[in-house]
């Protein structure tokens, strides 16, 4: 069965300061890899897939199938990046699409 | 457009109680997913609708659980018997406008519905 940690419950930075937040998977067969967002009182919304190799908010993401890894990046954080972070996959292939979702990483971007 | 509405937002019941969770998907959306969110949890997938068709059930905690989509729009899940481990967010979502392929389309989260069985 896949599965999807993110080792880090809490992660604080200051604003102006470099962010990762860590994602590993386990699955036998080519997985595709998202990552959701929930800001403050906000419904859970996607922030980037890996298929789309795009930068959203200036976050980017790469997939790393060697290390099974998918970490999530951002060179220069902002207060108003603060919020709930979702690592989550999806078996590559399937005919829909249920995802397997990490524990969440809280992120607190401090001024 | 609306998004994915959930009815109610919160739910307290009695241990034993029956509850009837409500979700309104994006109209036009082929695909409806029911995931559960225990505190400190990633959501956790329950089962999914491909229209009315309920093609995998398999996350569904006991027989208890129940969902249905009759008309393929509207779904309700339902919690018979409730018990405190069943506390938890309650999550819908839906994707894939109708004549588009399946996978392809992100999901479309609503609010939740925070249920406390006490």
């Amino acid at each position: 069965a896949q599965r999807v940690t993110q080792p880090e419950k809490l992660l604080s930075v200051f604003k102006g300061a470099p962010v990762e937040l860590k994602c590993n998977y386990s699955y036998s067969g080519s997985p595709e890899l998202f990552w959701y967002v929930q800001y403050s009182r906000q419904r859970l919304q996607l922030l980037l897939r890996h298929i789309s190799r795009e930068s959203i908010k200036g976050f980017t993401a790469d997939l790393n199938k060697g290390e099974t890894s998918f970490h999530l990046k951002k060179p220069f954080a902002q207060e108003e990046d603060s919020a709930m972070y979702y690592c989550a996959l999806r078996k590559g292939g399937t005919s829909y699409g249920k995802l397997t979702f990490g524990q969440g990483t809280i992120l607190t971007v401090h001024p | 457009g609306a998004g994915v509405s959930q009815s109610p937002r919160y739910k307290v019941a009695k241990r034993g109680q029956d509850v009837a969770l409500r979700c309104d998907p994006i109209s036009g959306h082929v695909s409806l997913f029911w995931y559960q969110q225990a505190l400190g949890q990633g959501p956790e997938f329950l089962t999914y609708f491909q229209n009315e068709a309920q093609l995998d059930k398999s996350g569904l905690p006991s027989d208890r659980f129940f969902a249905e989509r009759p008309e393929g729009s509207v779904s309700t899940l339902k919690i018979q018997r409730t018990q405190q481990e069943d506390s938890a967010v309650y999550l819908c979502a839906s994707s894939s406008p109708r004549g588009t392929s399946l996978s392809s389309y992100e999901q479309y989260f609503g609010p939740g519905t925070r249920l406390t069985v006490t």
